[in-house]
């Protein structure tokens, strides 16, 4: 699997969007982006997935770069709640002979300030 | 829907005691996790099952075992439990190829074991 660099924390103010960079430069083409998220003491939750293209859903944008080798989740309006530690995670997608492997790494801390 | 449930919530065992965790779910996936989290660590997989009466190791199997002799259900078992196996473990559930498929895994809340 893709090992993934995230920055270690980040800061955002409550109503503002958060941008949450990760670094893949080895993805392979068969493999996801996804991205959960860990709430204190919680476990993870998973908040969205892509391949190359963007995504959206209820709960946040995932942009890929067109190599394919970076991506930033967007959370478009923060709010408290939403501090969290942010998991990037490269994988190839579970069924066929994928168990749908996650590797977690240290993940992002993101403090939302009012 | 309950979704990923754990039992029990919180345990303490002294060191060489045995015992099992339970993890259920009711959203008919096919593979099933178990993970654990030290302090300040992200997860780690112990063991994994892609179906009933199936099981395979993951990043950190030694000194567990695990059966899935149910779809819904998947038993972590300590045999002799040691301080090194003080930890929070996740469940997780994914993938259903029937009705839709779902790539994301589903956690359950957790069980915090300490081993003195």
């Amino acid at each position: 699997d893709a090992k993934t660099t995230q920055p270690t924390s980040m800061d955002c103010a409550e109503g503002r969007a958060a941008n949450l960079p990760c670094n893949h430069s080895t993805i392979s083409g068969n493999e996801y982006v996804y991205w959960y998220r860990q709430i204190h003491s919680q476990g993870p939750q998973y908040i969205i997935h892509g391949l190359k293209n963007n995504e959206t859903n209820e709960m946040a944008s995932l942009i890929i770069t067109e190599d394919r080798k970076s991506s930033t989740l967007i959370l478009p309006h923060a709010t408290l709640r939403d501090t969290a530690v942010y998991y990037c995670i490269v994988s190839v997608r579970a069924g066929g002979t994928s168990y749908g492997k996650l590797t977690f790494g240290q993940g992002t801390i993101l403090t939302v300030h009012p | 829907n309950a979704g990923v449930t754990q039992t029990p919530k919180f345990r303490v065992l002294k060191t060489g005691q045995s015992m099992t965790l339970l993890c259920a779910q009711d959203m008919n996936h096919e593979y099933m996790y178990w993970y654990r989290q030290d302090p300040g660590m992200g997860l780690r997989l112990i063991h994994y099952s892609v179906g009933e009466g199936t099981t395979a190791k993951g990043e950190v199997p030694d000194g567990y075992n695990v059966s899935r002799l149910k779809k819904q259900n998947f038993l972590l078992g300590l045999e002799s439990a040691a301080p090194s196996q003080t930890s929070v473990y996740f469940c997780a559930s994914s993938y259903t190829a029937r009705d839709r498929l779902t790539y994301e895994q589903y956690f359950g809340p957790g069980t915090r074991l300490t081993v003195t």
